[in-house]
């Protein structure tokens, strides 16, 4: 089962708010990664963090992975119509352990 | 194209039948990776190969799933007797080796429907 402890499920927000998710685990991780998926398609990789308390940004994402190795959280700012999608936290030593998802709706 | 490609993307299959799918891994990457994934949950890992050898299988859901990589390249992943619990989505996923490097790389996935 899932290890990973995702929030929130879901989330409704209007074009161009911003967006923040979390993930905890009672595991410690090596890595730490947020994916994005699609309908129908397989995950795809946003950011990998793999230092504890590293703090990263690709564009618009900002991710920080938590000083205990057992956490982490995902900012999207300024939303646009195409981050809509199901956003997954996961955590890797050895195999990879994903959390259950936060499923994310842009309103325009 | 460079990624991971996954054969089929759909198959419907009538219950007690075998499925068997296929997996191309992004060739420099010598870790692959299968993961089962329902509607509502992430990734569930199944097993895992670095080259040819499976490094973890215990976590295949019962001794009708096995998985192969001959040669170390592609892989397949076969159900025996399905059930109908067996209806999900099966995604491949690739990797190298080396901390920052484990980065795993997911194919299209293949949807399977037990009937």
């Amino acid at each position: 089962g899932q290890q990973l402890n995702q929030s929130p499920q879901s989330m409704f927000i209007q074009e161009g708010e911003d967006v923040s998710m979390n993930c905890t685990s009672s595991s410690i991780f090596n890595t730490w990664l947020w994916y994005k998926q699609d309908p129908g398609e397989g995950p795809v990789l946003l950011i990998a963090l793999y230092k504890a308390g590293e703090l990263t940004s690709n564009g618009r994402l900002t991710a920080q992975f938590g000083i205990t190795r057992k956490d982490g959280f995902l900012n999207i700012s300024a939303s646009i119509p195409s981050d809509v999608g199901i956003y997954f936290c996961a955590g890797q030593k050895g195999d990879m352990r994903f959390g259950a998802g936060t499923r994310l709706t842009v309103k325009p | 194209d460079t990624g991971v490609s996954q054969n089929p993307r759909h198959k419907i299959t009538k219950r007690g039948q075998n499925v068997t799918f296929r997996c191309d891994p992004i060739s420099e990457h010598n870790r692959l990776y299968w993961y089962r994934q329902t509607l509502g949950q992430g990734p569930e890992f199944l097993t895992y190969f670095q080259n040819e050898a499976q490094l973890e299988k215990s976590r295949l859901l019962s001794d009708r799933f096995s998985a192969e990589r001959p040669k170390g390249s592609f892989s397949t992943l076969e159900i025996q007797r399905t059930e109908q619990g067996d209806s999900a989505m099966y995604l491949c996923a690739s990797s190298g080796v080396g901390a920052t490097n484990e980065k795993l790389f997911f194919g299209s996935g293949t949807q399977l429907s037990v009937l």
